[in-house]
Protein backbone atom coordinates (compact mmCIF):
# COMPACT_ATOMS: atom_id res chain seq x y z
CA UNK A 1 0.00 0.00 0.00
CA UNK A 2 0.92 3.56 0.15
CA UNK A 3 1.44 5.78 3.29
CA UNK A 4 3.39 8.75 4.06
CA UNK A 5 4.24 9.58 7.96
CA UNK A 6 4.35 13.22 9.33
CA UNK A 7 4.76 14.05 12.97
CA UNK A 8 1.15 15.64 14.11
CA UNK A 9 1.92 18.51 15.86
CA UNK A 10 5.81 20.43 16.34
CA UNK A 11 6.28 23.34 18.28
CA UNK A 12 9.15 25.69 17.65
CA UNK A 13 10.30 29.14 19.26
CA UNK A 14 10.28 32.47 16.96
CA UNK A 15 14.09 32.60 15.50
CA UNK A 16 14.97 29.09 16.02
CA UNK A 17 15.02 26.34 13.15
CA UNK A 18 12.78 23.63 12.78
CA UNK A 19 12.90 19.85 11.00
CA UNK A 20 9.79 18.20 9.98
CA UNK A 21 10.36 14.65 8.63
CA UNK A 22 8.17 13.08 6.43
CA UNK A 23 8.49 9.28 5.71
CA UNK A 24 6.91 7.34 2.72
CA UNK A 25 6.52 3.87 1.61
CA UNK A 26 5.32 3.71 -2.36
CA UNK A 27 4.89 1.88 -5.06
CA UNK A 28 7.71 3.79 -6.55
CA UNK A 29 8.81 7.58 -6.86
CA UNK A 30 8.62 10.24 -9.38
CA UNK A 31 9.11 13.61 -6.87
CA UNK A 32 8.07 14.73 -3.41
CA UNK A 33 6.54 18.00 -2.65
CA UNK A 34 6.42 20.23 0.48
CA UNK A 35 2.80 22.63 0.80
CA UNK A 36 2.12 25.04 3.73
CA UNK A 37 -1.47 25.67 4.78
CA UNK A 38 -2.24 28.74 7.24
CA UNK A 39 -5.49 28.14 8.94
CA UNK A 40 -8.55 28.49 6.69
CA UNK A 41 -6.85 29.06 3.23
CA UNK A 42 -5.78 26.74 0.53
CA UNK A 43 -2.59 25.02 0.64
CA UNK A 44 0.36 26.38 -1.29
CA UNK A 45 3.18 24.85 -3.19
CA UNK A 46 6.27 25.68 -1.40
CA UNK A 47 9.59 23.23 -2.91
CA UNK A 48 9.67 19.92 -4.91
CA UNK A 49 12.70 17.10 -4.80
CA UNK A 50 13.01 14.57 -7.15
CA UNK A 51 16.85 13.84 -6.45
CA UNK A 52 18.62 13.00 -3.53
CA UNK A 53 20.02 16.32 -1.32
CA UNK A 54 19.19 19.46 -0.20
CA UNK A 55 17.22 22.03 -2.15
CA UNK A 56 17.34 25.63 -0.54
CA UNK A 57 14.39 28.44 -1.06
CA UNK A 58 15.89 31.41 1.51
CA UNK A 59 14.32 30.64 4.97
CA UNK A 60 13.31 27.51 3.34
CA UNK A 61 15.03 24.08 2.49
CA UNK A 62 13.83 20.66 1.51
CA UNK A 63 16.13 17.37 1.57
CA UNK A 64 15.22 14.23 0.34
CA UNK A 65 16.78 10.62 0.41
CA UNK A 66 14.98 8.26 -2.16
CA UNK A 67 17.28 5.18 -0.70
CA UNK A 68 15.84 5.80 3.17
CA UNK A 69 12.07 6.65 2.09
CA UNK A 70 12.67 10.08 3.96
CA UNK A 71 12.62 13.70 3.55
CA UNK A 72 12.66 16.69 5.79
CA UNK A 73 11.77 20.46 5.18
CA UNK A 74 13.76 22.98 7.25
CA UNK A 75 12.60 26.42 8.43
CA UNK A 76 15.09 28.69 9.90
CA UNK A 77 14.77 32.00 11.56
CA UNK A 78 11.41 31.09 12.40
CA UNK A 79 8.96 33.75 12.17
CA UNK A 80 5.19 33.77 13.90
CA UNK A 81 3.51 33.97 10.30
CA UNK A 82 5.19 30.35 9.74
CA UNK A 83 2.81 28.81 12.14
CA UNK A 84 0.49 26.57 9.72
CA UNK A 85 0.23 22.87 7.96
CA UNK A 86 3.19 21.65 6.53
CA UNK A 87 2.20 18.87 4.01
CA UNK A 88 4.19 16.32 2.51
CA UNK A 89 3.14 14.72 -1.15
CA UNK A 90 4.84 12.08 -3.11
CA UNK A 91 3.77 11.24 -6.84
CA UNK A 92 4.07 8.00 -7.54
CA UNK A 93 5.82 6.14 -10.77
CA UNK A 94 2.74 5.01 -12.75
CA UNK A 95 1.05 5.83 -15.51
CA UNK A 96 -1.49 7.97 -13.44
CA UNK A 97 1.35 10.14 -12.10
CA UNK A 98 -0.97 10.23 -8.70
CA UNK A 99 0.20 12.10 -5.76
CA UNK A 100 -0.46 10.41 -2.14
CA UNK A 101 -1.07 12.93 0.68
CA UNK A 102 0.46 13.04 4.29
CA UNK A 103 -1.93 14.10 7.02
CA UNK A 104 0.00 16.89 7.48
CA UNK A 105 2.48 18.55 10.59
CA UNK A 106 0.28 21.37 12.31
CA UNK A 107 3.76 23.64 13.46
CA UNK A 108 2.81 26.46 16.47
CA UNK A 109 5.21 28.98 17.26
CA UNK A 110 5.77 30.53 20.20
CA UNK A 111 7.35 34.05 21.29
CA UNK B 1 -4.53 30.39 -16.19
CA UNK B 2 -6.76 31.39 -14.16
CA UNK B 3 -6.04 28.10 -11.60
CA UNK B 4 -8.43 26.28 -9.81
CA UNK B 5 -11.70 27.58 -9.50
CA UNK B 6 -14.05 25.98 -7.03
CA UNK B 7 -17.47 27.28 -6.61
CA UNK B 8 -19.47 28.15 -4.68
CA UNK B 9 -16.72 29.50 -1.73
CA UNK B 10 -19.96 29.05 0.66
CA UNK B 11 -22.48 27.19 0.97
CA UNK B 12 -25.68 26.36 3.46
CA UNK B 13 -27.46 23.23 3.36
CA UNK B 14 -30.78 22.03 5.73
CA UNK B 15 -30.12 18.71 6.76
CA UNK B 16 -31.61 16.14 4.61
CA UNK B 17 -30.56 18.56 1.45
CA UNK B 18 -28.44 18.10 -1.83
CA UNK B 19 -25.01 19.82 -1.86
CA UNK B 20 -23.33 20.33 -4.95
CA UNK B 21 -19.15 21.38 -5.02
CA UNK B 22 -17.48 21.95 -7.81
CA UNK B 23 -14.32 22.08 -9.03
CA UNK B 24 -12.97 23.29 -12.27
CA UNK B 25 -8.86 22.63 -12.80
CA UNK B 26 -6.25 24.57 -14.35
CA UNK B 27 -5.84 24.61 -17.94
CA UNK B 28 -4.62 21.59 -19.00
CA UNK B 29 -4.21 19.45 -15.64
CA UNK B 30 -6.41 16.03 -15.97
CA UNK B 31 -6.40 15.15 -12.05
CA UNK B 32 -8.60 16.32 -9.81
CA UNK B 33 -8.28 15.56 -6.05
CA UNK B 34 -10.82 16.48 -3.19
CA UNK B 35 -10.05 16.69 0.21
CA UNK B 36 -12.25 17.67 3.79
CA UNK B 37 -11.14 19.50 6.38
CA UNK B 38 -12.91 19.97 9.49
CA UNK B 39 -12.16 22.76 11.63
CA UNK B 40 -8.61 22.44 13.35
CA UNK B 41 -7.89 19.23 12.21
CA UNK B 42 -6.01 18.29 8.41
CA UNK B 43 -6.70 17.75 5.33
CA UNK B 44 -8.24 14.11 4.87
CA UNK B 45 -8.36 12.78 1.39
CA UNK B 46 -11.36 12.07 -0.20
CA UNK B 47 -11.20 10.88 -4.16
CA UNK B 48 -8.91 11.13 -7.14
CA UNK B 49 -10.16 11.29 -10.35
CA UNK B 50 -9.25 11.78 -13.83
CA UNK B 51 -11.58 12.19 -16.81
CA UNK B 52 -14.65 10.04 -16.83
CA UNK B 53 -12.72 8.04 -13.73
CA UNK B 54 -12.65 7.08 -10.43
CA UNK B 55 -8.84 6.22 -9.79
CA UNK B 56 -8.96 6.33 -6.05
CA UNK B 57 -12.19 6.65 -3.87
CA UNK B 58 -10.62 4.73 -0.57
CA UNK B 59 -11.65 7.98 1.30
CA UNK B 60 -14.52 8.64 0.38
CA UNK B 61 -17.60 7.96 2.79
CA UNK B 62 -19.90 4.82 1.15
CA UNK B 63 -23.08 6.28 1.63
CA UNK B 64 -24.54 9.67 1.21
CA UNK B 65 -21.19 11.27 -0.77
CA UNK B 66 -19.98 10.95 -4.71
CA UNK B 67 -18.08 12.36 -7.36
CA UNK B 68 -17.56 12.62 -10.75
CA UNK B 69 -15.63 14.72 -13.65
CA UNK B 70 -17.29 14.47 -17.03
CA UNK B 71 -15.52 14.47 -20.16
CA UNK B 72 -16.62 18.12 -20.43
CA UNK B 73 -17.43 20.55 -17.48
CA UNK B 74 -15.97 20.69 -13.99
CA UNK B 75 -15.39 17.70 -11.48
CA UNK B 76 -18.84 17.28 -8.88
CA UNK B 77 -18.24 16.55 -5.55
CA UNK B 78 -22.05 15.68 -4.27
CA UNK B 79 -23.36 15.23 -1.14
CA UNK B 80 -26.89 13.07 -0.56
CA UNK B 81 -28.99 14.38 2.59
CA UNK B 82 -26.40 16.56 4.18
CA UNK B 83 -25.92 16.11 7.93
CA UNK B 84 -24.93 18.42 10.39
CA UNK B 85 -21.51 16.16 10.51
CA UNK B 86 -20.41 17.05 7.20
CA UNK B 87 -20.29 21.43 7.91
CA UNK B 88 -16.57 21.19 6.64
CA UNK B 89 -14.42 22.77 4.24
CA UNK B 90 -13.56 21.04 0.90
CA UNK B 91 -10.53 21.38 -1.06
CA UNK B 92 -9.95 20.44 -4.51
CA UNK B 93 -6.11 20.22 -6.00
CA UNK B 94 -5.67 19.72 -9.76
CA UNK B 95 -2.41 18.22 -11.71
CA UNK B 96 -1.24 17.05 -14.73
CA UNK B 97 -0.46 13.71 -15.86
CA UNK B 98 2.91 14.22 -16.09
CA UNK B 99 5.90 14.13 -13.81
CA UNK B 100 9.06 15.95 -13.97
CA UNK B 101 9.32 19.52 -12.31
CA UNK B 102 6.55 23.01 -12.36
CA UNK B 103 4.52 19.70 -11.97
CA UNK B 104 2.98 20.71 -8.44
CA UNK B 105 -1.02 20.42 -8.08
CA UNK B 106 -2.68 23.64 -7.35
CA UNK B 107 -5.29 23.79 -4.71
CA UNK B 108 -8.44 26.13 -5.04
CA UNK B 109 -9.63 28.07 -2.21
CA UNK B 110 -11.98 25.73 -0.82
CA UNK B 111 -16.35 25.62 -0.23
CA UNK B 112 -17.12 25.99 3.22
CA UNK B 113 -20.06 24.17 3.40
CA UNK B 114 -22.34 24.70 7.12
CA UNK B 115 -25.35 22.11 7.39
CA UNK B 116 -28.10 23.79 9.72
Amino acid sequence: GQNIDQPTEMTATEGAIVQINCTYQTSGFNGLFWYQQHAGEAPTFLSYNVLDGLEEKGRFSSFLSRSKGYSYLLLKELQMKDSASYLCAVRVLDSNYQLIWGAGTKLIIKP
Amino acid sequence: NAGVMQNPRHLVRRRGQEARLRCSPMKGHSHVYWYRQLPEEGLKFMVYLQKENIIDESGMPKERFSAEFPKEGPSILRIQQVVRGDSAAYFCASSPQQGGSDTEAFFGQGTRLTVV
